[in-house]
């Protein structure tokens, strides 16, 4: 069964940083393309970042360019996202979510709160 | 890369069809195949429920389809069912990698 279990949001202040983490199992994680996705409270869904399969290609939407960073580590089957100079319009529910065929994505992790306010 | 356009919400009755509709541009939906549609219950994760614009993951009934026309792509949802009430959103691939969601329509089971 694949499961996706993201872990490390929270309170922070404007400015602050966090480190989010996805644990990852069920599937070959070392094959597929993974995801950031994040939903403002009572908002739609933003796409965040895309990495490759060996970490070799990243993709960002602006808003977050020069500020977020994606990697993975294949050996232990996870995904993160480094949030640094965190605004109060970052405040959302963060999931990650496995890329899948035609630009899908196929499952996705329960999601973790970052809330940025002083 | 500006949001997908959705109706904000859409109501039928049981055993009704209704319909929702994913207005973009020749850049994202319109010119390329990969339009998905997600559903999501509250405080839960989005589901995927139709990908490559027509195509339904193992165990998404066939009461949901999917549909595009030129920019605007669209869900149907047949036979409507209580479980059905939910938050839905297309999405697409708008090119150099970027994935691009529409702002959500919540179906209402009237």
């Amino acid at each position: 069964e694949v499961q996706l279990v993201e872990s490390g949001g929270g309170l922070v202040q404007p400015g602050g940083s966090l480190r989010l983490s996805c644990a990852a199992s069920g599937f070959t994680f070392s094959t597929y393309w993974m995801s950031w996705v994040r939903q403002a409270p009572g908002k739609g869904l933003e796409w965040v970042a895309n990495i490759k399969q060996d970490g070799s290609e990243k993709f960002y939407v602006d808003s977050v360019k020069g500020r977020f960073t994606i990697s993975r580590d294949n050996a232990k089957n996870s995904l993160y996202l480094q949030m640094n100079s965190l605004r109060a319009e970052d405040t959302a529910v963060y999931y990650c979510a496995r890329a899948s065929i035609a630009a899908s994505r196929d499952y996705w992790g329960q999601g973790t709160l970052v809330t940025v306010s002083s | 890369h500006s949001a997908l356009t959705q109706p904000p919400s859409a109501s039928g009755s049981p055993g009704q069809s209704v319909t929702i509709s994913c207005t973009g541009t020749s850049s994202d939906v319109g010119g390329y195949n990969s339009v998905s549609w997600y559903q999501q219950h509250p405080g839960k994760a989005p589901k995927l429920m139709i990908y490559e614009v027509t195509k339904r993951p193992s165990g998404v009934p066939d009461r949901f389809s999917g549909s595009k026309s030129g920019n605007t792509a669209s869900l149907t949802v047949s036979g409507l069912q209580a479980e059905d009430e939910a938050d839905y959103y297309c999405s697409s691939y708008g090119g150099s990698n970027n994935l691009v969601f529409g702002g959500g329509t919540k179906l209402t089971v009237l």
